[in-house]
């Protein structure tokens, strides 16, 4: 399996413009987690899913921000408008979870390699 | 709530010394534990797991012990190098509600020659 996907790795934008992040999970994975990591703020988790189902998203910092997961093997995170507060390295992970199930296989996250944000 | 705590970075140690870097956690049940590394420019990757009390986890020379009496996770290492220099994360995943998985703020290692 190639891993978690996300695309693109860079993106640099100007303030205002909307912003779309991709990623495709581990197939066969049911839960998806959007992270954002900032020097000031760490790693933060704006938003998961399992079973393409939004679970919490109480992270998710504004109205600005929204996710997606209209299939098991694709998710988006959209930033509209953009601003330069919002500028970080992205992250996408994706798990084997079934609740309940304690200590089974694959319970860890496996992580995409991110997306760096600059928004001018 | 559940949240995972961890000492303080960074930590900087020379190469060959002995690394400890605590890790505490909050949370209902029985969640399973892990640490992430995080290598400067790149993503995090998992280090070791522990999905039951009293369970060890290890890779490359590093160990983690479940303590559920103590709800501790702390990350160890007999001789560090300086290759071992990352940002390491504990984590907790729940196993309800879909399987939260919440991490610790990060250490900082940094291992001079």
């Amino acid at each position: 399996d190639a891993g978690v996907i996300q695309s693109p790795r860079h993106e640099v934008t100007e303030m205002g413009q909307e912003v779309t992040l991709r990623c495709k999970p581990i197939s066969g994975h049911n839960s998806l987690f959007w992270y954002r990591q900032t020097m000031m703020r760490g790693l933060e988790l704006l938003i998961y899913f399992n079973n393409n189902v939004p679970i919490d998203d109480s992270g998710m910092p504004e109205d600005r921000f929204s996710a997606k997961m209209p299939n098991a093997s694709f998710s988006t995170l959209k930033i509209q408008p953009s601003e330069p507060r919002d500028s970080a390295v992205y992250f996408c992970a994706s798990s084997s979870h079934r609740d309940r199930v304690v200590g089974g296989p694959n319970t860890e996250a496996f992580f995409g390699q991110g997306t760096r944000l600059t928004v001018v | 709530g559940n949240s995972v705590t961890q000492m303080e970075g960074p930590v900087t140690l020379s190469e060959e010394a002995f690394l400890t870097i605590n890790c505490t956690y909050t949370a209902t049940g029985y969640p399973s534990l892990f640490w992430y590394v995080q290598y400067p420019g790149e993503g995090l990757q998992l280090l070791l797991k522990a999905t039951k009390a009293d369970d060890k986890g290890s890779n490359k020379g590093f160990e983690a012990t479940y303590r559920k009496e103590t709800t501790s996770f702390h990350l160890e290492k007999g001789s560090v190098q300086v290759s071992d220099s990352a940002v390491y994360f504990c984590a907790l995943i729940r196993h309800n509600q879909g399987g939260k998985l919440i991490f610790g703020q990060g250490t900082e290692l940094s291992v001079k020659p």
